[in-house]
């Protein structure tokens, strides 16, 4: 069955650094996600993207954020510079006219 | 953020017998609603879902239970086995159809299924 995969799995980066978490979505959905939970808290809705542009974004999802798809499989989430409050687990998710399909997510730890 | 809750945090089921993971929601305009499972270091797994135009909608051994009026629905495992240990979440859209939209997540139920 077709996955969404993510890397890395981990990434450690200290405060105020640029970090960029990539995921290959399944090939043929349209609809991209980015979902993130703090550990101990709800998985919260970051952003979703159709059409190469953004559709729909949370508040958390401010100027520090952007999402890129840079070419036909890669969508990339960039946070700008990392604050401490974005250690979290980031899924990537897709979806074509179906439940959204989740990635196994990455751990951003901001140190 | 409290349109999405699931009051129990946890639930502990005899392998065999009937686990039910409840989830309540306050937004009226909630139209679908979904149960994702979690394992560890995984991604949450699309489980079951249910439109509001329906109360139920059973696949196998899960079965989930909508009622509007309560704004309330849930999930039930028939018969529970020790693999369904996980983290059940429920997620509601208001979308129209949950599948190109944002969810908004409950908090979780952990369930234990015990050999």
């Amino acid at each position: 069955e077709p996955e969404v995969t993510q890397t890395p799995s981990h990434q450690v980066t200290q405060m105020g650094q640029e970090v960029i978490l990539r995921c290959v979505p399944i090939s043929n959905h349209l609809y991209f996600y980015w979902y993130r939970q703090i550990l101990g808290q709800k998985v919260e809705f970051l952003v979703s993207f159709y059409n190469n542009e953004i559709s729909e974004k949370s508040e958390i999802f401010d100027d520090q954020f952007s999402v890129e798809r840079p070419d036909g499989s890669n969508f990339t989430l960039k946070i700008r510079s990392t604050k401490l409050e974005d250690s979290a687990m980031y899924f990537c998710a897709s979806s074509l006219n179906s439940p959204l399909h989740f990635g196994n997510g990455t751990r951003l730890t901001v140190t | 953020d409290q349109q999405v809750k699931q009051n129990s945090p946890s639930l502990s089921v005899q392998e065999g017998r009937i686990s039910i993971l409840n989830c309540d929601y306050t937004n009226s305009m909630f139209d679908y609603f979904l149960w994702y499972k979690k394992y560890p270091a995984e991604g949450p797994t699309f489980l079951i879902s249910i439109s509001s135009i329906k109360d139920k909608n059973e696949d196998g051994r899960f079965t989930v239970f909508l009622n509007k009026s309560a704004k309330h629905l849930s999930l039930h495992i028939v018969p529970s086995q020790p693999g369904d240990s996980a983290v059940y979440f429920c997620a509601a859209s208001q979308d129209g159809s949950g599948n190109t939209g944002k969810l908004i997540f409950g908090q979780g139920t952990t369930l234990q299924v015990k050999p």
